[in-house]
């Protein structure tokens, strides 16, 4: 199957500062990305959807200047956390998607996830 | 709107006992349903999906429209069978998965 990676896969910063979230398509063409933010052992809340080349569609109550999605190629996607305080504090995955129209390309794939702790 | 219910939070079966973690969704179309698992310290991933009507690992899951249900059984569970459960919703090929709140199955040597 695809492989989606992130990273780091943990990072600890500051409160104040701003936390930089690597997601990649390690051997497919990621059309559309999605980010999700996970708390302990509860639901993936989707964030929002980023389409490459194209500005991020947020989730209703999600800060697009908190979180600064760039979908900049077809294999990375980047979430920007900015000015972090430890409520931001959680689990962030994300998901690609081909959607080349064939085969399973529908199917999203999760990356491991990123813990990020703000202290 | 879409949505998702798992009324389990968590769920406790002895090995080769029957389980099944229940799903239920509200969307007014023909959605997509699917199952995803997660194992301890692993990434989510599809365990199965509706339209496949395949079983993986032993794992079974029928679409009930009238009920609007999508319940995973597996007829003998297995010690690595424990994991997260997450049942989740698609309206159509290019949407937005929406997912539920997950079960947390436990099997029981």
């Amino acid at each position: 199957g695809a492989v989606v990676s992130q990273h780091p896969s943990w990072v600890i910063c500051k409160s104040g500062t701003s936390v930089k979230i690597e997601c990649r398509s390690l051997d497919f063409q990621a059309t559309t990305m999605f980010w999700y933010r996970q708390f302990p052992k509860q639901s993936l809340m989707l964030m929002a959807t980023s389409n490459e080349g194209s500005k991020a569609t947020y989730e209703q109550g999600v800060e697009k200047d908190k979180f600064l999605i760039n979908h900049a190629s077809l294999t990375l996607s980047t979430l920007t956390v900015t000015s972090a305080h430890p409520e931001d504090s959680s689990f962030y995955i994300c998901s690609a998607r081909s959607g080349t129209g064939r085969g399973d390309s529908y199917e999203q794939y999760f990356g491991p996830g990123t813990r990020l702790t703000v202290t | 709107a879409q949505r998702v219910t798992q009324p389990e939070k968590l769920l406790s079966v002895f090995k080769g006992a029957p389980v099944e973690l229940k799903c239920n969704y509200s969307y007014s179309g023909s959605p997509e349903l699917f199952w995803y698992v997660q194992y301890s310290r692993q990434r989510l991933q599809l365990l199965l999906r509706h339209i496949s009507r395949e079983s993986i690992k032993g794992f079974t899951a029928d679409l009930n429209k009238g009920e609007t249900s999508f319940h995973l059984k597996k007829p003998f569970a297995q010690e690595e069978d424990s994991a997260m459960y997450y049942c989740a919703l698609r309206g159509t090929s290019y949407g937005k998965l929406t997912f539920g709140q997950g079960t947390i199955l436990t099997v029981h040597p």
